[in-house]
């Protein structure tokens, strides 16, 4: 158990719709950072946040959007679904605010757009 | 997105031989790190390297981490099944982000 809970683990959807993923990262840890892994490939950088505020973007979507609250947990928000956007979203928390420090990965939700 | 190659994109072993999977970033890095994730699991952290030529082993792992710091590898000696999934190399690749490399995926014939 790496600690870092993500809900919900499974979600399908119409597209066009909109749904938000929950990431609650390690106790302590206050980056977090969001990735997305479709079918049979590697991790795209999406977006992280430390202690509430962006810190670093990927080539993540307009009509994608996240924050960071006060608690330190995360939401991903996904809207004007495509059925492109059928993959497994992970979130991640380290204890530092670069990527000099080891990450740990939450179960991931896996997201079918239908 | 950016992408960090690494080679080979997949290999099959047999049970018992060697593996090796390697990372190449066109900048020096400040760090890299290893991570393995089973099918059908999230990334689980495996290590750590800083030092330009460091070389660190974990049972039968070697990591290495090149002279320039600009290239790493990771060595599986007389592989077992349990070493199945898909390798990654993360690190600061020209950017401060914690990007990952496209993955190595082992996969291993009893």
């Amino acid at each position: 158990d790496s600690g870092v809970t993500q809900t919900p683990k499974h979600l399908i959807t119409a597209t066009g719709q909109r749904v938000t993923l929950r990431c609650s990262p390690r106790s302590g840890d206050l980056s977090v950072y969001w990735y997305q892994q479709s079918l049979d490939q590697g991790l795209q950088f999406l977006i992280q946040y430390y202690n509430g505020e962006e810190r670093a973007k990927g080539n993540i979507l307009e009509r994608f959007s996240a924050q960071q609250f006060p608690d330190l947990h995360s939401e991903l928000n996904l809207s004007s679904l495509e059925l492109g956007d059928s993959a497994l979203y992970f979130c991640a928390s380290s204890g530092g605010q670069g990527a000099d420090t080891e990450a740990f990965f939450g179960q991931g939700t896996r997201l079918t757009v239908v | 997105g950016q992408q960090v190659m690494q080679i080979p994109q997949y290999q099959h072993v047999q049970e018992g031989e060697d593996f090796t999977t390697y990372c190449n970033s066109s900048t020096t890095l400040s760090n890299i790190q290893w991570y393995k994730q089973r099918p059908g699991g999230h990334p689980v952290f495996l290590i750590q390297l800083v030092k330009s030529g460091e070389v660190k082993k974990q049972k039968r792992l070697t990591f290495q981490f090149g002279e320039a710091k600009k290239n790493s590898s990771l060595h599986i000696t007389a592989t077992q099944t349990t070493d199945v999934g898909t390798y990654f190399c993360a690190g600061p690749f020209g950017n401060e982000k914690l990007t990952f490399g496209t993955g190595t995926r082992l996969t291993i014939i009893p």
